[in-house]
Formats: C-alpha cells, structure tokens, sequence
C-alpha cells in the first residue's frame, strides 16, 4: 500500500526566506505526486505535480519539487516566500491507473512571519 | 461560479440522525471524489463515483455510509445515525475523466455531530 509522509507538522520562515518543505513517499512503482495548498476554510488547490520526465517541476506562484526516486522523495521549495503564502501543504501521492484515488500526507502548517 | 459547490458549509447533526452532503461537480466534469478530513490529519479517500455509477468505494465504512451520483443533480454523500468520530471536514472534488486530470476540490462540508 502506497503512504505519504511529510514529518514537519508546523514550519515558521520569515518572509523572503526560502522554504523547503518535506515528504517522503512509499509506492512499490514509480508514483505520480502531487503538492496541494489548502487556506483556512477552504478546498485544496494543486500546486504541481509529477508524473515523469524531468525529476524538477514547476508549480504555480513559484512553486517547485524535485523527485528523488534514491530517497523517495519530493521535497517543496519557493527561493522566497510571501505572506500570502501561509496555508497548509499537502504530498500526495497516487498510484498509476488508480485516477485521482490519492494518498495524502498529514500536512505542514506554514506560518510566515513579517 | 464555475466551480465546485458544495452544501451545505457547516452542518451540525445530534448523533442518531442523518447527515447529507451535496456536491455539485465543476461543469463539464463526470467524475467525482469524496474525500474525508479528520482533525490534525489529511485527507483520506472514500469514495469515486462516475454519473450513476460507484466505481471505487473501498474508502467508504462499511456501515451508515452511502454515496450516489444520479443521472441529474448533484453528487449525495449519506451518513445514517451518525457518530461523534463522524465529526469531519467533508471534501468534495470533481475531474473531467478518469485520468490524472487536475482534481478541482469545493470548500468542504464541515460536520460536527453533538
């Protein structure tokens, strides 16, 4: 069974710093992954996803995640982060012809100080 | 709004009763996603459903819990003589095949069952 670990439950950064934010994956294949964003109250929005080619993707509002397939990884970074972009990440994962079926994380609250 | 409506946002039920959740999926969109959020943790999967058929249900207990997707109307989501561990955010999302299509999630029902 596929799972998804993301071992930091809360991360606070100042902004303008970077941000890498982790999740380490188990699939017995190769796995499509996915990072969401989630605001208060709010419904989740994909930030980006991998299904294969290049290991580095390109997200939305400057997101983006390396796979790692030696580590079973992938890992989310910004070079720098706004206020606005305090939320809840979620790393998905998914398994190949399994649709949108996914298996998320337990997120990582961001907090972003000013 | 072209977007994912759920109803009703809140939705506070005695145990015993009955809880009903709506999801109107994005236009254009057939398939759709249950997905349940319990406190301080992500989202699991319940149920996948295509117009007027259950085809992933293996989230879905056992027991009180029944889904439906009809030829018309919105996508039902059925809880019979809830339970306090039934207290969740409630997450409806919708995709335009059966792919890896982006899934485009609505703002969630949050249940709180007394």
């Amino acid at each position: 069974a596929q799972s998804v670990t993301q071992p930091d439950i809360h991360i606070t950064v100042s902004e303008g710093a970077s941000l890498e934010l982790r999740c380490n994956y188990s699939y017995g294949a190769t796995p499509y992954l996915f990072w969401y964003v989630q605001s208060p109250g709010q419904g989740l929005q994909l930030l980006l996803k991998y299904f294969s080619g290049d290991t580095l993707v390109q997200g939305i509002k400057g997101f983006e995640a390396e796979f790692k397939r030696s580590q079973s990884s992938f890992n989310l970074r910004k070079p720098s982060v706004h206020w606005s972009d305090a939320a809840e990440y979620f790393c998905a994962v998914g398994a190949r012809g399994g649709g949108n079926k996914l298996t998320f994380g337990t997120g990582t609250q961001l907090k972003v100080e000013l | 709004n072209a977007g994912v409506m759920q109803n009703p946002r809140h939705l506070v039920r005695r145990r015993g009763q009955e809880a009903r959740l709506r999801c109107s999926p994005m236009k254009g969109h057939s398939h759709v996603y249950w997905y349940r959020q319990l406190p301080e943790e992500g989202l699991k999967f319940m149920v996948y459903l295509q117009k007027e058929n259950i085809i992933d249900e293996s989230g879905m207990p056992k027991e009180r819990f029944s889904a439906e997707f009809p030829k018309e109307g919105p996508s039902i989501l059925r809880i019979q003589q809830v339970v306090r561990g039934d207290s969740a955010a409630y997450f409806c999302a919708s995709s335009p095949d059966r792919g890896h299509s982006p899934l485009h999630f609505g703002n969630g029902t949050r249940l709180t069952v007394t």
